[in-house]
Formats: C-alpha cells, sequence, structure tokens
C-alpha cells in the first residue's frame, strides 16, 4: 500500500505570493492532518479535515487555509507569504479522527520564502 | 499547561550506549503518549506509544518508562546502533480527543557514534 505523498517536496517562493500544497492519503483513509515544522517551533498543528469538513484548526492566521476533496486528497493554502512562513509542511493521515487512529505522515513540502 | 517539555536537545552516544530521552507535561487529561522517529527527509513515523496505566512498554530495543505522579515519561535506547541517529519526538494527546490534537515535544538529534 502506497504511503502518503507530497507535492511538490521542494518550493521557492518570495513574499507576498501564495502557494498551494498538496497531500494524498493512504487509500482508505479518511483524516488528513498538516502541521508547520520549523527548527524554532517543532511540529506545530494546523489543521485537521475528515470527510471534507475542518474538524480541528491550529493557531495560525487566516492565511493558512486548507480543504479536503471527495476523494480524500488534501490541499493547504498558504496567501500573502512571509519569511517566517519558511519550514517544512507536512500532512499526515489517518483511519479515523480520534487519537486511537495512528497517524501516517508523508515526506513533507519544504517551503522557502525569499 | 498544553506544553510537552522534551530533553536533551541533542544526544551522541557510542554504539551499544543506552541514550535516554527525557518528557514531561502538565495536562493530566494526556492519556496517550507516543514517540516519533524522524530520518532526514522524511517525515515522523511513529515508533511506540504507552498510556498510563502502564509504567513500562518494550517494543524491541525501544522502552518507555512511564511515570504518572511525575507526569513525566522517556525513551530508552537499548543497544544503540547507528541506525538509530534520527531525530525523536515525544508527544501527548487525550485517547478521546482527535488524533490531530496531539502536542509534540521540542525533539532530540541523536546520533550513535559507530
Amino acid at each position: 500500500k502506497a504511503g502518503v505523498t507530497q507535492t511538490p517536496r521542494y518550493l521557492i517562493k518570495t513574499r507576498g505570493q501564495q502557494v498551494t500544497l498538496s497531500c494524498s492519503p493512504i487509500s482508505g483513509h479518511r483524516s488528513v492532518s498538516w502541521y508547520q515544522q520549523t527548527p524554532g517551533q517543532g511540529l506545530q498543528f494546523l489543521f485537521e479535515y475528515f470527510s471534507e469538513t475542518q474538524r480541528n484548526k491550529g493557531n495560525f492566521p487566516g492565511r493558512f487555509s486548507g480543504r479536503q476533496f471527495s476523494n480524500s486528497r488534501s490541499e493547504m493554502n498558504v496567501s500573502t507569504l512571509e519569511l517566517g512562513d519558511s519550514a517544512l509542511y507536512l500532512c499526515a493521515s489517518s483511519l479515523g479522527s480520534g487519537s486511537a487512529n495512528e497517524q501516517f505522515f508523508g515526506p513533507g513540502t519544504r517551503l522557502t520564502v525569499l | 499547561q498544553q506544553q510537552v517539555k522534551q530533553s536533551p536537545q541533542s544526544l551522541i552516544v557510542q554504539k551499544g550506549g543506552i541514550p535516554i530521552i527525557n518528557c514531561a507535561y502538565e495536562n493530566t487529561a494526556f492519556d496517550y503518549f507516543p514517540w516519533y522517529q524522524q530520518f532526514p527527509g522524511k517525515g515522523p513515523a511513529l515508533l511506540i506509544a504507552i498510556r498510563p496505566d502502564v509504567s513500562e512498554k518494550k517494543e524491541g530495543r525501544f522502552t518507555i518508562s512511564f511515570n504518572k505522579s511525575a507526569k513525566q515519561f522517556s525513551l530508552h535506547i537499548m543497544d544503540s546502533q547507528p541506525g538509530d541517529s534520527a531525530t525523536y519526538f515525544c508527544a501527548a494527546s487525550s485517547w478521546r480527543s482527535s488524533a490531530s490534537k496531539i502536542i509534540f515535544g521540542s525533539g532530540t538529534r541523536l546520533s550513535i557514534r559507530p
């Protein structure tokens, strides 16, 4: 069974631009979560989608948004990029939404904002 | 109260040694404590997890020790190997909450010298 895939793997943008990252969960998984990983802040939860509905949201500004499609694939969008948005963005999928469900992480998208 | 404090930040151990990584939490509602292993260029992967009804759990060379009264838990790696070199994250969540509402520690970069 294929793992979680994320595209693109690397991305370079300039301040003020917007970016869309994509995540394909493991087949059969209905929950997709997004995390931001930085050396200074560690792993921080962005949001979770389950069956196309946002279930939870972390403490990030409204510039960060996401959605989930009927096939469980998910996208996250960051508008008006700032230098501080440079990070590794990780997507994780799980069968269900409860913490009893193991999350499987993708390799991440490395975003660099210049 | 939502933080999980992890130490040390980095650790260098000779092959065959027993690295120990410590974590502490404050929120008594936490009742699920997973550890994740992350290799460069990869997303975190679940290594081992424990619930507070047991004081120790072993899976292969990896052992979690849990002290509920002190609100502390630790990871021990027996007979460590160079292939164990990775970043390790402890985490905590409530069993009843969403899988995404996991609070991660800041990570420990472990290096096993041959």
